[in-house]
């Protein structure tokens, strides 16, 4: 698959903010995908980003730099409830895989 | 509700014994696929398949099998089922691969 790299864990504080680094490497470019998973449970949809710049969603952004093969994920505000793994993922641009880094496991602590 | 289901949710079983592994979405999406989530290695591709009858390997496909019959249903067959395929499977479906993913509840196999 896709190489792809995102730091094991982070800790911040309720309230902080938290920014999750994905480094890729792909021949081409199909876009580049974060997902959320909160302990036994299944991945959920982040966000997508295709083109590069920055992506607002309320509390969570994401940003890309194709030329860089970088993006991170801003989690601001954070609540409890944040408490989640990270998954960065990436598709393939000559076949139709999609491959996930391990995933950033964020602890928010009170 | 729009939704992707997987049976059993969880399992247990001997070597060598074949199993199958349901999964169905509702969505009428395209493309399904298939990870199995374990520690420190995080969501691999087993399978995934754009359309009927049409499958293709992921990065893990070695002792599994899959079929696509049926747009909504998408089976993951283990043959002979050894313990290194113990971990935790997830089915996923979207309408293609620059599209949002849909995770079922997955299944926690467990292979003594």
């Amino acid at each position: 698959g896709q190489n792809i790299d995102q730091p094991t864990e982070m800790t911040a504080t309720e309230g902080a903010i938290v920014q999750i680094n994905c480094t890729y490497q792909t021949s081409g470019f199909n876009g580049l995908f974060w997902y959320q998973q909160h302990a036994g449970e299944a991945p959920t949809f982040l966000s997508y980003n295709v083109l590069d710049g920055l992506e607002e969603k309320g509390r969570f952004s994401s940003f890309l730099s194709r030329s860089k093969g970088y993006s991170y994920l801003l989690l601001k505000e954070l609540q409890m409830k944040d408490s989640a793994s990270y998954l960065c993922a990436v598709p393939s641009s000559n076949d139709y895989k999609l491959s996930f880094g391990a995933g950033t496991t964020v602890t928010v602590r009170a | 509700e729009a939704q992707v289901t997987q049976n059993p949710r969880y399992l247990i079983t001997v070597t060598g014994k074949k199993l199958t592994v349901t999964c169905s979405q509702n969505m009428n999406h395209e493309y399904m696929s298939w990870y199995r989530q374990d520690p420190g290695l995080g969501l691999r591709q087993i399978y995934y398949s754009m359309n009927v009858e049409v499958t293709d390997k992921g990065d893990v496909p070695e002792g599994y099998k899959v079929s696509r019959k049926e747009k909504r249903n998408f089976p993951l067959i283990l043959e002979s089922p050894s313990p290194n395929q113990t971990s935790l499977y997830f089915c996923a479906s979207s309408f293609d691969t620059g599209r949002e993913q849909y995770f079922g509840p997955g299944t926690r196999l467990t292979v003594t």
